[in-house]
């Protein structure tokens, strides 16, 4: 059985301030980890990924996220918040390697930008 | 644009009715993910298709059910529908099964009055 937590619901930034959104991802077997957006009235859009290899992932926006699998952890950061990165951002999280990756999301968390 | 298509965008419709919700996955890919976003809930995986055939099943209730077609097109059918079903469907597309990242389609806004 897989979980996702996510601190904080909502979280409020300044305009070039650091961005932090935490994820906690519980799983039995090794995971594979995603950061989505949704910007209002739309889908979801992959923000980045982490299946193998290296644990600091890039993706795109600016944004990165670092896996650490003793903190179960797989939190998402951003130097410098931009007006435009205003939306939800779930994490989710994935079975390796079973053959149907259905995503496990957290809550979500809104973040805003404070101009 | 992830290429996945759902149609139709918004449907309201009335406790008790049926409603069927359209998805069209990405050119090429062969498994389709059912999703609902409730305020509730949060986001919740209902059912995979690959390849015409049911490959995994989550939160779906029993007054659901879906399928995909030969052409790779994916319909979920909703009935006796209650006031807790409004939601967000949303429909992905991944490649096959070896591959882990899906592409979700727009979405499709239930409410049921």
């Amino acid at each position: 059985a897989q979980s996702v937590t996510q601190l904080g619901s909502h979280v409020s930034v300044s305009e070039g301030a650091l961005v932090l959104l935490r994820c906690n991802y519980s799983s039995s077997v090794p995971p594979y980890l995603f950061w989505y957006v949704q910007y209002p009235n739309q889908g979801l859009q992959l923000l980045l990924k982490y299946t193998t290899g290296a644990t600091l992932v890039k993706g795109i926006n600016g944004f990165e996220a670092e896996f650490k699998k003793s903190e179960t952890s797989f939190h998402l950061t951003k130097p410098s918040a931009h007006m435009s990165d205003a939306a939800e951002y779930f994490c989710a999280v994935t079975p390796w390697g079973a053959g149907s990756y259905q995503l496990t999301f957290g809550k979500g968390t809104k973040l805003s930008v404070i101009p | 644009d992830s290429g996945v298509t759902q149609t139709p965008k918004h449907l309201i419709t009335a406790t008790g009715q049926r409603v069927t919700l359209r998805c069209s996955p990405r050119s090429g890919d062969l498994s389709v993910y059912w999703y609902q976003q409730s305020l509730d809930q949060g986001l919740q995986f209902l059912i995979q298709y690959y390849n015409g055939e049911e490959r995994a099943k989550g939160n779906i209730l029993e007054r659901f059910s879906a399928q995909q077609f030969p052409d790779l097109h994916s319909e979920l059918n909703l009935s006796s529908l209650e006031l807790g079903d409004s939601a967000l469907y949303f429909c992905a597309s991944s490649v096959d099964l070896s591959y882990n990242e899906q592409f979700f389609g727009p979405g499709t806004r239930l409410t049921v009055l």
